[in-house]
């Protein structure tokens, strides 16, 4: 069974990149499969879709965050990684990381437990 | 964006009671629409998708219904275990997009 663990610092200061990595096991993220996604939700409140990213690289960005978001694949480790600069308080969240398969693009089927990464000086 | 508005906000009944959820779209989302559920402190588990496809291993008292715009959740008969936050979200129209959640609260 795949399972997904997010990663990263759990403190950011404002104005910086906040970075998370996302380890898959039970499964290689090279099969074409699937896609890998970001999803956050900040305390108290509702999900937020940021970002997936296919294997080969091919990427698709929440227009509400694209000018800061980066999402990037490592296949070889089985990795996908997020990048947000420019975070303020605004981006104090719970961030998951998910899958979507590919024959129902759009459907979050696994979850990883989730990162609470803090937006604060 | 598709903006989803579910409700109610919150939903208070007790264990062996019917629920029902709603889920409203700013446009049409055909029937790409999924039901999730999130305990405190855990991750969203997907239960239904594409309006009335149970996920894996999702009981049967799960069921979905609608299409176009308008969606429910129905729990037949309320468990313990079935009182969390219920989220629906489309895939119909890129950004996904998530609503704003009903809580199902213990009475």
């Amino acid at each position: 069974q795949v399972q997904l663990q997010e990663s990263g610092p759990g403190l950011v200061k404002p104005s910086q990149t906040l970075s998370l990595t996302c380890t898959v096991s039970g499964g290689s993220m090279s099969s074409g499969d699937y896609y890998w996604s970001w999803i956050r939700q900040p305390p108290g409140k509702g999900l937020e879709w940021i970002g997936y990213i296919y294997y080969s690289g091919s990427t698709y960005y929440n227009p509400s965050l694209k000018s800061r978001v980066t999402i990037s694949v490592d296949t070889s480790k089985n990795q996908f990684s997020l990048n947000l600069s420019s975070v303020t308080a605004a981006d104090t969240a719970v961030y998951y990381c998910a899958r979507v398969p590919g024959y129902r693009v759009g459907i979050l089927d696994y979850w990883g437990q989730g990162a609470l990464v803090i937006v604060s000086s | 964006e598709i903006v989803l508005t579910q409700s109610p906000a919150t939903l208070s009944l007790s264990p062996g009671e019917r629920a029902t959820l709603s889920c409203r779209a700013s446009q049409s989302v055909r029937s790409y629409l999924a039901w999730y559920q999130q305990k405190l402190g855990q991750a969203p588990r997907l239960l239904i998708y594409d309006t009335s496809d149970r996920a894996t291993g999702i009981p049967a008292r799960f069921s979905g219904s609608g299409s176009g715009t308008d969606f429910t959740l129905t729990i037949s008969s309320l468990e313990p275990e079935d009182f969390a936050v219920y989220y629906c979200q489309q895939r119909s129209n890129w950004p996904f997009t998530f609503g704003g959640g009903t809580q199902v609260e213990i009475k």
